[in-house]
């Protein structure tokens, strides 16, 4: 079956500008993972979603990150007045969640260029 | 909160070598131990985990991780690597409870020579 799918795979803007990263998970797949590979580092958590909510949200650096999952399938990453720091491969997992553990499965990432 | 160390950030060896990379991981609470692997121009896959029950786990192409709780270590052995493992290998761990979210380590750039 499919996989986890992001787009775009890959983003160039401009300092300020806001912007939206989209993922969609394997179908059926509840839980819901972001993270953020910066150049040289490896993956730091930024939000998990159980079904729509954010069940932990504390990877967020600050408040220009946003994410939402209305309907318990596509996420999107919204990032305000981006900055040149933001520059990274944004990654996103999707898992089950049927038992004690549930393997994360990444989609093949969104590399966002802040110039 | 984890943390987890990789104490190698390449890792260049012979084909057909032995291989270790070594990976240290800090936690107050029980957790999961997992190597990831992603490939050249490719996204991050599982390699092998560690949840219980027996401290050596495999992986079907041949790397083996052993865990140590003592030593907090969870290294990574190949006896014998080809061309094709060239990649970064990272170390991650996850609470057991909770969101599973996984902390990883900075990464070892693997790195196979002929």
């Amino acid at each position: 079956g499919a996989g986890v799918s992001q787009t775009p795979s890959n983003k160039v803007t401009e300092k300020g500008k806001y912007v939206e990263l989209r993922c969609d998970p394997i179908s059926g797949h509840t839980a819901l993972y972001w993270y953020r590979q910066s150049l040289g580092q490896g993956p730091e958590f930024l939000i998990y979603f159980q079904g729509t909510g954010a069940a932990d949200d504390s990877g967020l650096p600050n408040d220009r990150f946003f994410a939402v999952r209305p309907e318990g399938s596509v996420s999107t990453l919204k990032i305000q007045r981006t900055e040149r720091g933001d520059s990274a491969v944004y990654l996103c997992a999707s898992s089950p969640r049927v038992g004690s553990y549930n393997e994360q499965f990444f989609g093949p990432g969104t590399r966002l260029t802040v110039l | 909160a984890q943390s987890v160390t990789q104490l190698d950030s390449q890792v260049p060896v012979f084909e057909e070598a032995p291989v270790e990379l070594r990976c240290n991981y800090s936690s107050s609470v029980s957790v999961y131990l997992f190597w990831y692997v992603q490939y050249p121009n490719q996204g991050l896959q599982l390699l092998l985990k560690y949840l219980s029950g027996s401290t050596l786990v495999e992986s079907i192409n041949g790397f083996e991780a052993e865990f140590n709780k003592s030593q907090t270590s969870f290294h990574l052995r190949k006896p014998s690597v080809h061309i094709s493992d060239t990649a970064e290998y990272f170390c991650a761990v996850s609470e057991v409870q909770g969101a599973q979210k996984l902390v990883f380590g900075q990464g070892t750039r693997l790195t196979i020579n002929p």
